[in-house]
């Protein structure tokens, strides 16, 4: 069981704006950033968001992270097909002195 | 450009052993520390391993410490993973991701992935 807790699934249709949240504690969200990897069908995680808000070069500025407490969330504006993919938020956990993952949550773009 | 090209996967019994390997390319290898990743079919990501930039410094989850060694030669910039008795519940896509900074540590996160080797435990 992931110690980051994310919803298993999330959709939207062609143009709009999708949230994907990730919770956890003090130990991890409430005192270190948040990253999120996009992981497209088939092939390997690639960063999407650092240090909570912050987007690698190429990331298009339709994708979006905020952190507020123990809890933080990936936006998705202008919803393309191409978004369609899991997502994985991450954070380093001070009690395990490690990185932790949340679940993972698949979005579907109908 | 960062590449990532891991290696050395396949079909274990049980108990078994195997080593992995990933040959990095398009930066200065000894600048970051490296890990490794693994993801069961169908399941989300877990760390497994890290090792810091000059090898000096380990850390492993807990599901693998005493059986997995992390290690790294800087002169052939490459990560390497020995696994040992082997479960089945080490089944999974092992990949290699590079660490922002030198040192496994609260400050950075991982900024690159290989494609990862599939690891499968079966009789």
């Amino acid at each position: 069981q992931s110690v980051l807790t994310q919803p298993p699934s999330a959709s939207g249709t062609p143009g709009q704006r999708v949230t994907i949240s990730c919770s956890g504690s003090s130990s991890n969200i409430g005192s270190n950033a948040v990253n999120w990897y996009q992981q497209l069908p088939g092939t390997a995680p690639k960063l999407l968001i650092y240090s909570n808000n912050q987007r690698p070069l190429g990331v298009p500025d339709r994708v979006s992270g905020s952190k507020s407490g123990t809890s933080a969330s990936l936006a998705i504006s202008g919803l393309q097909s191409e978004d369609e993919a899991d997502y994985h938020c991450a954070a380093w956990d001070d009690s395990l002195n490690g990185v932790i993952f949340g679940g993972g949550t698949k979005l579907t773009v109908l | 450009e960062v590449q990532l090209l891991e290696s050395g996967g396949g079909l274990v019994q049980p108990g078994g052993s195997l080593r992995l390997s990933c040959a990095a390319s398009g930066f200065t290898f000894t600048s970051c520390a490296m890990n490794w990743v693994r993801q069961a079919p169908g399941k989300g990501l877990e760390w497994v391993s890290a090792i810091s930039g000059s090898g000096g410094s380990t850390s492993y989850a807990d599901s693998v410490r005493g059986r997995f060694t992390i290690s790294r030669d800087n002169s052939k910039s490459t990560l390497y993973l020995e696994l040992n008795s082997l479960r089945a519940e080490d089944t999974a896509v092992y990949y290699c991701a590079k660490w922002k900074g030198a040192d496994y540590d609260w400050r950075y996160y991982f900024d690159y992935w290989g494609q990862g080797t599939l690891v499968t435990v079966s009789s």
